[in-house]
């Protein structure tokens, strides 16, 4: 079965400062991959997907960008933190067996 | 992508069944139904997925009717670790291209002892 981790479990940045948040997937190979944010108390809002390794599509402009340099492995970065980049962040790996997500544990992020 | 409706809560006591129901009524030829479990702090989990009829596993059952325009997740015999948010996704997936599966507010189910 599929694994996805996640680190850091929470972080707290200054506005202004870079963002980079990784997440490997263990158990399965060319996964589809992808980022979602959580807001507090509210639902998820997918940011990137991609399907390879190079390719990411974006689903809402925004002050962040993704990156797939290996199979396995998702990138979240920023150059420069907004306050309103503050949220629960999250790592899914698309499971082929049903057509469901699996997610990671997510990264509470708090940009002050 | 078909829009989907919860109720935005629920409450209900241990040992209850709790029916949850999810509207979408332009659902899609190949759109599935999926239901994912989300505690505080933590990655929705999957729970079940299906297409038409009943699926039934060993955490829940889904009910969709034939028209597909709803669905309805069943949770026997609720306990206190149940209080839980519950997503209803609707859409279609595509291996190659991924896909746009957008989660909503969801339903937040309280379970009181």
């Amino acid at each position: 079965s599929q694994t996805i981790h996640q680190w850091p479990a929470t972080l707290v940045q200054p506005v202004g400062s870079p963002l980079s948040l990784e997440c490997t997937v263990e158990g399965t190979s060319n996964p589809n991959l992808y980022w979602y944010r959580q807001a507090a108390g509210r639902g998820l809002q997918l940011l990137f997907y991609s399907v390879g390794i190079g390719q990411i599509s974006s689903e809402v402009p925004q002050n962040l960008s993704a990156s797939r340099p290996q199979d396995r492995q998702f990138i979240l970065s920023s150059k420069k933190l907004l306050l309103s980049d503050s949220g629960f962040y999250l790592c899914a790996s698309l499971r082929r067996d049903s057509y469901g997500y699996t997610f990671g544990s997510g990264t509470r992020l708090t940009v002050v | 992508l078909a829009k989907t409706t919860q109720p935005i809560s629920m409450d209900s006591y241990e040992g209850q069944e709790v029916n949850i129901t999810c509207s979408h009524n332009n659902i899609a030829t190949n759109d599935y139904i999926t239901w994912y479990q989300q505690f505080p702090s933590q990655g929705p989990r999957f729970i079940i997925q299906g297409y038409k009829t009943k699926v039934t596993n060993e955490v829940a059952s889904l009910f969709i009717p034939a028209d597909r325009k709803s669905s309805t997740l069943s949770l026997p015999r609720v306990s206190l670790s149940d209080t839980a948010v519950y997503y209803c996704l609707v859409g279609e997936i595509k291996m190659e291209y991924g896909n746009k599966l957008v989660f909503g507010a969801g339903t937040i189910l309280r379970v009181k002892s």
